[in-house]
Order: C-alpha cells, then structure tokens, then sequence
C-alpha cells in the first residue's frame, strides 16, 4: 500500500531564508511523486513532479525537489522564501509499477514566511 | 488548454437534504476524474474516481455517491445529508502523470 508522510504541520521561516518542506513516502513499485500548493479557499496548484530521470527537479516560483530513493524522501526546496510563499502544501505519491489511478495525499505542511 | 469548473462554490444545506454538486472539465477527452473532501483545511480523502462514462470506484463507504453521465462531467451526491459531510469538496482530472483540481465547493451542514 501507498503512503506519504509530512512530519511537519507547520514550517515558519524568515522571508530570503532558504526553506525545506519534508516528505517521506512509501510505495511498492517506483514512485511517482508530487509537490502541490494550496492558497485559502482554493483548489490545489500543482507545483512538480518525480517520475524519471534527474532526482533534483525544479518546478514552479522557484520551487524545487529531490527525490532520495535510499531515504524513501522527496523534500520540497527553495532557496529564498517569500512571504507569498505563505500556504498549504502537500506531497502525493502514486505507484507508478500498477498504473494505478489513485493518488495517496500527505496531511499537508503549514509553510509561514515572515517579513 | 484544459479547465474544470466546480459548482456552486458555497452551499449551506440543513441535515437531512439531498446534495449535487457538479463539475465539468474543458479542453481534454476521456479523463480520469476524481471527487476528494478536505476537512478542516487540511489532508485530503479520496472519495471517488472514474476512468470512464458510468465507471466508479467508491474509496470510502459512506453517505455520498458519484456518477458521470457524460465523458466530461462527474457529479456528487447524496440523498440525506448528514452533519459529518460538511467540508470543502475538491475535484481534479489526471493530466500526464499530475492533477488538476478545480476550485472547490465548501459544503456547510446544519
């Protein structure tokens, strides 16, 4: 069975300080694995995707990700925050072996940037 | 490009009601779709998914139902609603690996 982890509810951070979102999954084939952002009241925006190649991967407003297969990680990287930067952010994985059509959701991460 | 509309937005619903909520997606053919329910701000439960007209997979048993009458259309629902269905309903198709979600609706019981 698929699972994800964000061992953090909230993550607070100075605005220019670099940030880190953590993320651990498990899943029995490959992963595929995802960063989405959540803004109040609003659907989820996707931000990036794991599926092959590199293990760092660069997404949206500068986000970034590297997936660790050893640590069974994916943590969500920027290296100078904003404060509008400010949202919910969730990890998903899904077993890429099984073609499967369901995607697990982590519980979401808080992310606070202060002035 | 691809779009996926949601509606209504807000609905306040007293307990005991029926439900619909409706949602369409532009610009894509034969997409997987899928119904999630957050609660209080946070994770996200996968309720429904569909391949395909008149094909659902039930995630969770419970007082919902979904059906896609149409290739781009999925719609949720329920007879009775109970207090417990309060929360914002979210729904997404499957582009080339990731999701898109739509705006969502925050469903009120009372």
């Amino acid at each position: 069975a698929q699972s994800v982890a964000q061992p953090e509810d909230q993550v607070n951070v100075a605005e220019g300080n670099p940030l880190t979102v953590k993320c651990t999954y498990s899943v029995s084939g490959n992963p595929y694995l995802f960063w989405y952002v959540q803004y109040p009241n609003r659907g989820l925006q996707f931000l990036l995707k794991y599926i092959t190649g590199d293990n760092l991967v660069k997404g949206s407003y500068g986000f970034e990700a590297e997936f660790n297969k050893s640590q069974t990680s994916f943590h969500l990287k920027k290296p100078s925050a904003l404060v509008s930067d400010s949202a919910l952010y969730f990890c998903a994985v899904r077993d890429g072996n099984t073609g499967g059509f369901k995607t697990i959701f982590g519980a979401g991460t808080r992310l606070f940037v202060k002035a | 490009s691809q779009t996926i509309h949601q509606w209504p937005a807000t609905l306040v619903q007293p307990v005991g009601s029926p439900l619909s909520l409706e949602c369409t997606v532009e610009g894509t053919s034969n997409p997987n779709l899928y119904w999630y329910r957050q609660a209080a701000g946070r994770g996200l439960q996968l309720l429904f998914y569909s391949v395909g007209i008149g094909q659902i997979s039930s995630e969770v048993p419970q007082n919902l139902s979904a059906s896609r009458p149409q290739d781009r259309q999925f719609i949720l629902s329920s007879k009775k609603l109970l207090l417990s269905d309060s929360g914002f309903y979210l729904c997404a198709w499957r582009g080339k690996g990731e999701q898109y979600f739509g705006p969502g609706t925050r469903l009120t019981v009372t």
